[in-house]
């Protein structure tokens, strides 16, 4: 089967660089993603990697390692609105289409 | 460019009563998925459609749920004899097959939800 582990909680100051770390267990591994959810809110996709390396995109970056069945975001020049959940999933051979999310991480961007 | 959108937001029954829902995902988009959310968790899948054919279903669907994509268009997720059990966010998201097509190419867009509250 699949498990994913990501930390349930990371506070960080405003204007500082947060890593979330995301691993995963898994067979047939497609791809990892990495989406963003407020309070209340539709699930945002942010990044997708299927290839080993750092994928940026403005002041959010995914890095996937897959030998070692880790990935991480990070988020730089952090701000007030980055404050909400973030999720890492996967896909694989046996979920096909259906993405497997892990518990999420909750951000608290503090001033 | 409209996103997808679910239909109630809210909905607040009693325990064994029927409750539908609606999606529309985005215009174009051949394949749509229902996923449920309860407090602290990340969405677990319940089902797929590619047009209007059902492909994946999971474990978490009981018989009480039943799902269609009609004309391949909106789609409609029914829970028949609600349990408190039930209550969760269900998100529908909405896809459209890429050029290289398989999964790895797939990127889910998401509505906004719908809270079921089951008394």
């Amino acid at each position: 089967g699949q498990s994913l582990e990501q930390p349930s909680e990371v506070t960080a100051v405003e204007g500082a660089i947060v890593q979330i770390n995301c691993t995963y267990q898994t067979s047939g591994f497609y791809g990892l993603s990495w989406y963003q959810q407020h309070d209340g809110g539709a699930p945002t996709f942010l990044s997708y990697n299927a290839l080993d390396g750092l994928e940026e995109t403005g002041r959010f970056s995914s890095f996937l390692s897959r030998s070692d069945s880790y990935g991480y975001l990070l988020l730089q020049e952090l701000q007030m609105k980055d404050s909400a959940s973030y999720f890492c999933a996967v896909r694989d051979v046996y979920s096909g289409y259906a993405l497997n999310f892990g518990k999420g991480t909750s951000l608290l961007v503090t001033p | 460019d409209t996103g997808v959108s679910q239909n109630p937001r809210h909905k607040i029954t009693k325990r064994g009563q029927n409750v539908t829902f609606r999606c529309d995902p985005i215009s174009e988009h051949n394949r749509l998925y229902w996923y449920r959310q309860t407090l602290g968790q990340g969405p677990e899948f319940l089902t797929y459609f590619q047009n209007e054919a059902q492909l994946e279903k999971s474990r978490l669907l009981s018989d009480r749920f039943s799902a269609e994509r009609p004309k391949g268009s909106f789609s409609t997720l029914e829970i028949q004899r609600t349990e408190q059990g039930d209550s969760a966010m269900y998100l529908c998201a909405s896809s459209k097959s890429g050029l290289a097509g398989g999964p790895g190419t797939d990127t889910q867009y998401f509505g906004p939800g719908t809270r079921l509250t089951v008394l």
